[in-house]
């Protein structure tokens, strides 16, 4: 299930299961959207991108869905491994501007 | 695939010592990089935009004289902590994007972990 925790939100799930992270976007402007996962004591690693004239893009076992209408960016990880759990990030790319702004962050715990 | 290395990935020291934290670009050239803090349990807040052979590009609120950025070549930039103190304790990171067209993401190195005593 899903659990506000103190400071991260967290998602727990069982190995095999399909899981599905949310993130709601801020900016209407933005055109560039970015998956991220970061373990601990690690830097962010590139999961998945998607630009803003699309609206599902599938990778390895990830699939990232935008819509735009209501600012809203999911990931989609299948068949989810002990070795997914990690903090997930979504980041958007404001057009005109070279940075990205970052969620907030939910935490993925996976149980064997 | 890029890839981006920072170094130290630790770091402990006293009150009041400068610290240097290098961040590497290993396969590709970056005009761009860009320096992070991230607090336990929180996400990334951006605190500078390095820009190759120019003035870093600071985000409200990050004193330029506490954080000196330099970007001397396509592949290094350097994040200088000056006289740091325990309140500067954080985990800061770097990125880079690769050249070309602005929609690419950007990859990061794995971290520096500053311990202020």
């Amino acid at each position: 299930g899903e659990s506000v925790g103190l400071h991260l939100p967290t998602l727990s799930v069982q190995e095999g299961d399909n899981s599905i992270i949310n993130c709601a976007y801020s900016n209407s402007a933005s055109d560039y959207f970015i998956w991220y996962k970061q373990e601990s004591g690690k830097g962010p690693q590139f999961i998945i991108d998607i630009r803003s004239n699309m609206d599902k893009r599938q990778g390895q076992r990830v699939t990232v869905l935008l819509n735009k209408t209501v600012k809203h960016l999911s990931l989609q990880i299948a068949a989810t491994q002990p070795g997914d759990s990690a903090v997930y990030f979504c980041a958007e790319n404001i057009r005109g501007f070279q940075k990205l702004v970052f969620g907030t962050g939910t935490r993925l715990l996976v149980s064997p | 695939g890029a890839v981006v290395s920072q170094h130290p990935s630790r770091v402990i020291c006293k009150s009041g010592t400068s610290v240097k934290i290098e961040c590497r670009s290993l396969d590709f050239q970056a005009t761009t990089m860009f320096w992070y803090r991230q607090f336990p349990k929180k996400s990334l807040m951006l605190m500078a935009t390095s820009n190759e052979g120019s003035k870093a590009t600071y985000e409200q609120g990050v004193e330029k004289d506490k954080f000196l950025i330099n970007h001397a070549s396509l592949t290094l930039s350097t994040l200088t902590v000056t006289s740091a103190h325990p309140e500067d304790s954080s985990f800061y990171i770097c990125s880079a994007r690769e050249p070309g067209y602005s929609n690419q993401p950007q990859h990061f190195g794995d971290g520096t972990r500053l311990s202020i005593l």
